[in-house]
């Protein structure tokens, strides 16, 4: 069965923490993604890669960056935690040619 | 870019009713149409999806249809039960080597016994 798994159910952190959130796929997928949810908007794109150590800004990356040093894991990184990026961050990949996406089960984050 | 405008945003059908959710697109290059279904404490799931070449797609009590012209695409569930009870939401995409999907905000379903 192929996953998306995301390290972390539940976080609590403290404002101006640095955060990591990891995501890790066994698809072979060279798609990945980082979503944040939020009640009312839906879900935006925050980054995304299309390749190894390739990194491409979403619709609100500001206070978030990633890293992807290996093709099935991509991070998203909270430099200094705000309580306005409390919030649930869903992980996705696809193949280059898609379509559609697999989702990982999402990490809900509170940043306190 | 594109825009996805979604409707309604929340949905109460009883079990046994049908549920339709619209969805609309700006962008007339797109042609890949997929829809997810969210369960509480989950990440969304693929449950159907409809390519600009098709016009309806059916899956047992789902089904999909799309309208180039008018630009929209619509979710239609039969037979409703309580586990179809979820957030659901339209995508779309332009494919072709740019398979980034742009979401609508989503659906509330609740299926009522």
């Amino acid at each position: 069965d192929v996953k998306v798994t995301q390290s972390s159910r539940y976080l609590v952190k403290r404002t101006g923490e640095k955060v990591f959130l990891e995501c890790v796929q066994d698809m072979d997928h060279e798609n990945m993604f980082w979503y944040r949810q939020d009640p009312g908007l839906g879900l935006r794109l925050i980054y995304f890669s299309y390749d190894v150590k390739m990194k491409e800004k979403g619709d609100i990356p500001e206070g978030y960056s990633v890293s992807r040093e290996k093709k099935e894991r991509f991070s998203l990184i909270l430099e200094s935690a705000s309580t306005n990026q409390t919030s649930m961050y869903l992980c996705a990949s696809s193949l280059s040619q898609g379509p559609g996406y697999t989702f990982g089960s999402g990490t809900r984050l509170t940043v306190v | 870019g594109e825009n996805v405008e979604q409707h309604p945003s929340t949905l109460s059908v009883q079990e046994g009713d049908s549920a339709v959710i619209k969805c609309t697109y700006s962008d007339s290059a797109s042609n890949y149409f997929p829809w997810y279904k969210q369960e509480l404490g989950k990440g969304p799931q693929l449950i159907i999806d409809i390519r600009s070449n098709v016009g309806e797609k059916k899956d047992q009590r789902i089904a999909v249809t799309l309208n180039k012209t008018a630009k929209h695409f619509s979710l239609h569930i039969t037979e409703t039960q309580p586990e179809d009870s979820a957030v659901y939401f339209c995508a779309a995409s332009k494919g072709a080597g740019s398979y980034q999907l742009t979401f609508g905000k989503g659906t509330k379903l609740s299926v009522i016994p």
